[in-house]
């Protein structure tokens, strides 16, 4: 089964700075991956995702991610960060039967002004 | 926009109460998905849904859960007998077509066990 790891339960930057968050997954087979970003007390809003082609895929809101089969990662980036991107972000990993997805334990991004 | 929905947004129940929480998955979606996500931690899958039957199922999934899609345009939950543990929130989520990779995810039932 696939499984997903993110690096750092918090992360907090400073308005205008680069945010990095950190994903790691496991799959014997091709990944599909996703990054969910949650705002409090609301849904799941798909940010961007990767299935096949092109490494580096960008998304909603600035963000972009690349994935890196030799590293097994999918960090997500946007070079600068904004007051409205403090949330909750979840990576996400499942197959081309995408019978199931497993989400990692999140990262919550704080951002100060 | 096509979206998912969910009612209740917000369920209180007693403990050892049945519940369900239903979904109406985008139309013309295929298969379909329940997920949970107790306060404070990650999005755990339930269960997937196909052509009348389960698909996949975690470990979590047990008998006092089912799933059912009694008409063609919803898809509901079932807890049985409801525990302290169930409180979370349910997210239901729905897939277009074999080979589609994105899951369309609802905006959740909070779902509170007293």
């Amino acid at each position: 089964a696939q499984s997903v790891t993110q690096l750092g339960s918090h992360v907090s930057v400073s308005e205008g700075a680069l945010v990095l968050l950190r994903c790691n997954y496991s799959s014997s087979v091709p990944p599909y991956l996703f990054w969910y970003v949650q705002y409090p007390n609301q849904g799941l809003q798909l940010l961007l995702k990767y299935t096949t082609g092109a490494t580096l895929v960008k998304g909603i809101n600035g963000f972009e991610a690349e994935f890196k089969k030799s590293e097994t990662s999918f960090h997500l980036t946007k070079p600068s960060a904004h007051m409205s991107d403090a949330a909750e972000y979840f990576c996400a990993v499942t197959t081309y039967n995408n019978n199931d997805m497993r989400f990692g334990a999140g990262t919550r991004l704080t951002v100060k002004p | 926009e096509p979206e998912v929905t969910q009612t209740p947004s917000h369920q209180v129940t007693q403990m050892g109460q049945e519940v369900i929480l239903r979904c109406v998955p985008i139309s013309n979606h295929l298969y379909f998905y329940w997920y949970r996500q107790i306060l404070g931690q990650k999005v755990e899958f339930l269960v997937s849904f196909y052509n009348n039957e389960i698909s996949e199922k975690s470990e979590i999934f047990d008998d006092q859960f089912s799933v059912e899609r009694p008409d063609g345009s919803n898809f509901t939950l079932k807890i049985r007998s409801t525990k302290l543990e169930d409180s979370a929130m349910y997210f239901c989520a729905s897939r277009a077509r074999e080979g589609a990779s994105e899951q369309f995810f609802g905006p959740g039932t909070r779902l509170t066990v007293l």
